[in-house]
């Protein structure tokens, strides 16, 4: 069965980093099946993509979030994870990583994590 | 970016009866990246619908997915207690964001 928990601080201070990981189980990042994504989502509201990574390392994000954002991925650990920059209270949410399919599911995310809560605040 | 639209914003209905659920898409997706998803309070999302008409592993026959270009459509055909969520559509089309739509919520009527 496979299972993705996200990991890291739910308390960040305004303009600082944060950071989180998604750790995988049950599935290996080094297969090159999938695509490992983030996914966030402000309380009462809908869901934003972040962005992704693949296997090989090559990523896409979303705009918006201006050259803040970065994914990497450590094979090793069977981990991903997530960096933001200049954190602003926009930037709370809960935060979710996911698995995208290739050939399964193709171009759909398969495999949730629970969610991790992110609050902005000094 | 392509933007979706999702209505209605509520859908208010019984048990048993038919939900039908539209996407709008701002410019053509192609049906291999348009996707459908539940969610419950508290919980993470889940694929229902991949390729805008496939069902993902252990949904029921229940819900079903059509349509192209800009309009799609999730028909859930009865309703059972368990549906009542929100429910998401999403495109992987093109180039990033991959965006998703703002959400039904189906409620007990």
């Amino acid at each position: 069965q496979v299972q993705l928990q996200e990991s890291g601080p739910g308390l960040v201070k305004p303009s600082q980093t944060l950071s989180l990981t998604c750790t995988v189980s049950g599935d290996s990042i080094s297969s090159g099946a999938h695509y490992w994504t983030w996914i966030r989502q402000p309380a009462g509201r809908g869901l934003e993509y972040i962005g992704r990574i693949y296997t090989s390392g090559s990523t896409d994000y979303n705009p918006s979030l201006k050259g803040r954002v970065a994914i990497s991925v450590d094979m090793s650990k069977n981990q991903f994870s997530l960096t933001l920059n200049s954190v602003t209270a926009a930037d709370t949410a809960l935060y979710f990583c996911a698995r995208v399919g290739i050939v399964e599911t193709p171009q759909a995310i398969d495999i949730w994590g629970q969610g991790t809560r992110v609050t902005v605040s000094s | 970016e392509i933007v979706l639209t999702q209505s209605p914003g509520t859908l208010s209905l019984s048990p048993g009866e038919r939900a039908t659920l539209s996407c709008r898409a701002s410019q053509s997706v192609s049906t291999s990246y348009l996707a459908w998803y539940q969610q419950k309070p508290g919980q993470a999302p889940r694929l229902l619908i991949y390729a805008a008409s496939s069902r993902a592993t252990g949904i029921p026959d229940r819900f079903s997915g059509s349509g192209s270009e800009t309009d799609f459509t999730l028909t859930i055909s009865r309703l059972e207690p368990e549906d009542f969520a929100v429910y998401y559509c999403q495109q992987f089309g093109g180039s990033p964001p991959y965006t998703f739509g703002q959400g039904t919520q189906v409620e007990i009527k």
